[in-house]
């Protein structure tokens, strides 16, 4: 079956610009999530969805990134003013449910670059 | 806090040689455990899981045993083949506060035939 699939696989702005971000999940699965990965920092979580819920924003590096998931299915990440600190990959994975112990299928991935 | 430590990279090895990539991890629950692998150009992939105290995952040839006692969840393979060339990234997944992995470092592989 189809995999998870992010849009665009690239994408190239100024600074200052927003962006938006898109992932369509594993049909079916409820768990959503966010991850970036950038040399400095290696792999690290965003935020996740249970259904259409995010219940900890924590993760976000600033006030700057949001995310919304509708119908349960796909997402949007939103850089908003975006700073050459966010350039980046960012992967959004699904799961079938919220469990530890299921396993995340993830994304190709979107690579970001602020100029 | 919930944390991974993976030995450091770059890893080269001969074709057929034994691998061991190191993982420890330090949890304040009962996590589950796993190695996702990342092929050059390719996303990030499940290698293995376990998902309790001396389960042992496996796939593809390479094999990982949960040890709680040592907080540990080592890679091994015998026979390494230049296909397997990759980054693999040890990780744990908690429910604490936020579901989420938490990954280790990665460690790059290079199989030279």
């Amino acid at each position: 079956g189809a995999g998870v699939s992010q849009s665009p696989s690239n994408k190239v702005t100024e600074k200052g610009k927003d962006v938006e971000l898109r992932c369509d999940p594993i049909s079916g699965h409820t768990a959503l999530y966010w991850y970036r990965q950038s040399l400095g920092q290696g792999l690290e979580f965003l935020i996740y969805f249970q259904g259409n819920s995010a219940p900890d924003k924590s993760g976000l590096p600033s006030d700057r990134f949001s995310a919304e998931r509708t119908g349960g299915s796909v997402s949007t990440l939103t850089i908003q003013r975006t700073q050459q600190e966010d350039s980046a990959v960012y992967l959004c994975a699904s799961s079938p449910r919220l469990a530890t112990a299921d396993t995340q299928y993830f994304g190709p991935g979107t690579r970001l670059t602020v100029l | 806090g919930n944390s991974v430590t993976q030995m450091e990279g770059p890893v080269t090895l001969s074709e057929e040689a034994f691998l061991t990539i190191n993982c420890t991890y330090t949890a304040t629950g009962y996590p589950s455990l796993f190695w996702y692998v990342q092929y050059p150009g390719e996303g990030l992939q499940l290698l293995l899981k376990a998902t309790k105290a001396d389960d042992k995952g496996s796939n593809k040839g390479f094999e990982a045993t949960y040890r709680k006692e040592t907080t540990s969840f080592h890679l091994e393979k015998g026979s390494v083949q230049v296909s397997d060339s990759a980054v693999y990234f040890c990780a744990l997944s908690l429910i604490q506060g936020a579901q989420k992995l938490v990954f280790g470092q990665g460690t790059r592989l290079t199989i030279n035939p």
